[in-house]
């Protein structure tokens, strides 16, 4: 079971970028990485999802080294609003997708708090 | 396109009742996850379901129990209620083609007095 590590509490300012890392070491072939982003009373909302080397859509950037073994999301310019807690999601791929159909392990979450 | 909804939005029960909770993804998606969520253990796999079949299953006692109708549309079941079951229960559904999960519903509150 690929079980991921965050750091429980990130600061910034508004207008830096954030980086977010998330370590999976027992990551499988077929584990894909996903990232949530998460409000007080509300469910989680999809951010970004990769498998390697790097993803980028109009929300955030998402690094995966060769080995796969840890992510990074990358939340470029932050603005108050990005206060949130954010998951690391590691798990198989459908069945169609020949995914090992493990059990999904989302992180602890870490707790970024932008300041302005 | 309509999003998850769960209904109801939030119950009280007391110790020892059971409890029914309900999902209706979004319209087209066939998969469908349960996850629960509380300060402590923060968000937990509960099962998954895709086409009617559950496909996957967390660490859970047997008193956690789902299903899924022919629509997509998903249950799932607490029995024997016990205080430790308070916690926000949150549905996903997503296509089916990847990994479950990518769009969330608000959740339905329980509280167990």
């Amino acid at each position: 079971l690929a079980k991921t590590t965050q750091p429980i509490s990130m600061d910034s300012y508004e207008g830096q970028e954030v980086n977010i890392t998330c370590s999976h070491n027992n990551i499988a072939t077929n584990d894909y990485i996903t990232w949530y982003q998460q409000f007080p009373s509300q469910g989680p909302r999809f951010i970004i999802q990769g498998y390697k080397t790097k993803v980028t859509n109009e929300v955030a950037s998402l690094f995966i080294p060769a080995d796969r073994k840890s992510s990074t999301l990358s939340l470029p310019r932050v603005s108050l609003s990005d206060t949130a807690v954010y998951y690391c999601l590691v798990g198989a791929a459908a069945l169609n997708y020949g995914g090992s159909q493990g059990n999904l392990i989302f992180g602890k979450g870490t707790k970024l708090s932008v300041k302005p | 396109k309509a999003g998850v909804t769960q209904t109801p939005r939030y119950l009280i029960k007391t110790r020892g009742q059971q409890v029914t909770l309900s999902c209706s993804p979004i319209s087209g998606h066939r998969s469908v996850s349960w996850y629960q969520q509380t300060p402590g253990q923060g968000l937990q796999f509960l099962f998954e379901y895709f086409s009617e079949t559950q496909r996957n299953k967390g660490n859970f006692p047997g008193r956690f129990s789902g299903r899924q109708f022919s629509n997509s549309r998903s249950e799932m079941n607490v029995s024997t209620l016990e205080l430790g079951d308070s916690a926000l229960y949150l549905c996903a559904s997503s296509l089916g083609l990847e990994i479950p999960g990518q769009f969330f519903g608000p959740g339905t509150r329980l509280t167990v007095l």
